[in-house]
């Protein structure tokens, strides 16, 4: 089993819709969650961090389930420029050499 | 606004040459990482650099080697390249060693091996 799961995708969803990615791991002991966005050819970068009691920006909510080892990503009324990989980020320890990176979910928002 | 720069975009090299990529942050932060990302299976730590001069292996070092003489880069070097090794390269920095803290990409380098 991977330490960090994701679905890979494609999801192709109209815009305006709503679309939601979790994502598993493994060590229970886990103590740091985010979600980063990933453009086609370009960089990771931060879109969030996930906290325990779940967290809100604009339109993306974060959410962390503890007891079933998952993290969630929810996007509403999406955009065309939403379109990217989003990729789960867990940390397995206090070091930043713990953290793991999950392979991604495609997102493709149609007009 | 923080900044992360590779000294090349793209690479193209030969069976058994000596490869070097460098990194360059201009944020004074402590820590820089190398990673690889090849499809399905993320990005994997390959070395981290919690320090000038001080180094830490991470998932896949074996084939590299790094160096960190100054706080501001970090150069991944590959002694004697294989056509396994062809990926994207990517570069990273923070702040601290702490996992919580945000990691910033360079816009990394897709190098080839042939």
């Amino acid at each position: 089993r991977k330490e960090v799961e994701q679905d890979p995708g494609p999801f192709n969803v109209p815009e305006g819709a709503t679309v939601a990615f979790n994502c598993t791991y493994s060590n229970s002991a886990s103590q740091s969650f985010f979600w980063y966005r990933q453009d086609c050819r370009k960089e990771p970068k931060l879109l969030m961090s996930v906290y325990s009691s779940g967290n809100e920006d604009g339109r993306f909510t974060a959410q962390l389930n503890r007891a079933s080892q998952y993290i969630s990503l929810l996007i509403r009324d999406s955009k065309l420029s939403d379109s990217a990989t989003y990729l789960c980020v867990v940390g397995g320890g206090s070091s930043a050499s713990k953290i793991i990176f999950g392979s991604g979910t495609r997102l493709s928002i149609r007009p | 606004d923080v900044k992360v720069t590779q000294s090349s975009r793209y690479l193209v090299k030969r069976t058994g040459e000596k490869v070097f990529l460098e990194c360059v942050q201009d944020m004074d932060h402590e820590n820089m990482f190398w990673y690889r990302q090849d499809p399905g299976l993320g990005l994997r730590l390959i070395y981290f650099s919690y320090d000038v001069k001080m180094k830490e292996k991470g998932d896949i070092p074996e084939g590299y080697s790094v160096s960190r003489e100054k706080k501001e880069r970090f150069s991944l070097i590959l002694e004697s390249a294989s056509t396994n090794q062809t990926s994207m390269y990517l570069c990273a920095s923070s702040w601290s060693d702490r996992s919580t803290d945000t990691q910033y990409f360079g816009p990394g380098t897709r190098l080839t091996v042939l």
